[in-house]
């Protein structure tokens, strides 16, 4: 298995509060993302990063802010969640940004009440 | 926006073949994906296909291409109980890792 973990596995939290997701790696690779998966809508991108400091947004970006301040990690913020972000978060890691070197991280369970 | 649609459940024998298929409205879509998604686990790409191609074959991996229709669709020869999962066809206009739009997914159950 590529060697990429996210902490926490599983999150309950309440509306209003901060909650930071955390991924990492051991692979040394460039690109790293984070997705949502929600019923009925496979992955769909927040963020993504193609190098330390370098992000871009994704497809559903709104209310996520992330941050790489070196390579091996990346982080998920969400300044103040919503019973909305209530999903399971995926992290993937490419050493290329082509989409068969992709590896996505166990996942984080979050839960917003 | 994009769209890419699935069936959601699809029930087999093992032994028997799967086909999994997937409905996609981009017609700017360039690579066309298929991945597998165990419980509790992230996803893993299985193959995908460039549109210029009608059909790719992986050992028990087959994966069609109707570019006219914009269906693809995904078999599985000699299904065993392993093979059960969640699938999800995604596509993209680049073979890029951030303009995959993804379908809800199918999920294959295998009956000994």
């Amino acid at each position: 298995d590529a060697g990429i973990t996210q902490s926490p596995r599983h999150k309950v939290t309440e509306t209003g509060t901060p909650v930071t997701l955390r991924c990492h790696q051991t692979e040394n690779h460039r690109y790293m993302y984070w997705y949502r998966q929600d019923p009925g809508h496979g992955l769909r991108l927040i963020h993504y990063s193609y190098g330390v400091k370098d992000t871009d947004k994704g497809e559903v970006s709104d209310g996520y802010s992330v941050s790489r301040s070196k390579t091996e990690d990346f982080l998920l913020t969400l300044e103040s969640a919503t019973s909305s972000q209530t999903s399971v978060y995926f992290c993937a890691i490419s050493e290329s940004n082509r989409q068969e070197t992709q590896y996505f991280g166990p996942g984080t369970r979050l839960l917003v009440l | 926006g994009e769209d890419v649609e699935q069936s959601l459940f699809l029930s087999v024998r093992e032994g028997d073949s799967s086909v999994i298929n997937c409905t996609y409205t981009d017609s700017s879509s360039t690579y066309l994906y298929w991945y597998k998604q165990e419980p509790g686990a992230g996803l893993q790409l299985l193959t995908y296909i460039f549109s210029n191609m009608d059909m790719k074959q992986d050992q028990r991996l087959t994966v069609l291409l109707n570019k006219k229709d914009k269906h693809l669709s995904l078999r599985i020869a000699d299904t065993q109980t392993g093979d059960s999962a969640i699938y999800f066809c995604a596509e993209s206009p680049h073979l890029a890792g951030n303009m995959l739009t993804f379908g809800g997914g199918t999920r294959l159950m295998v009956k000994p």
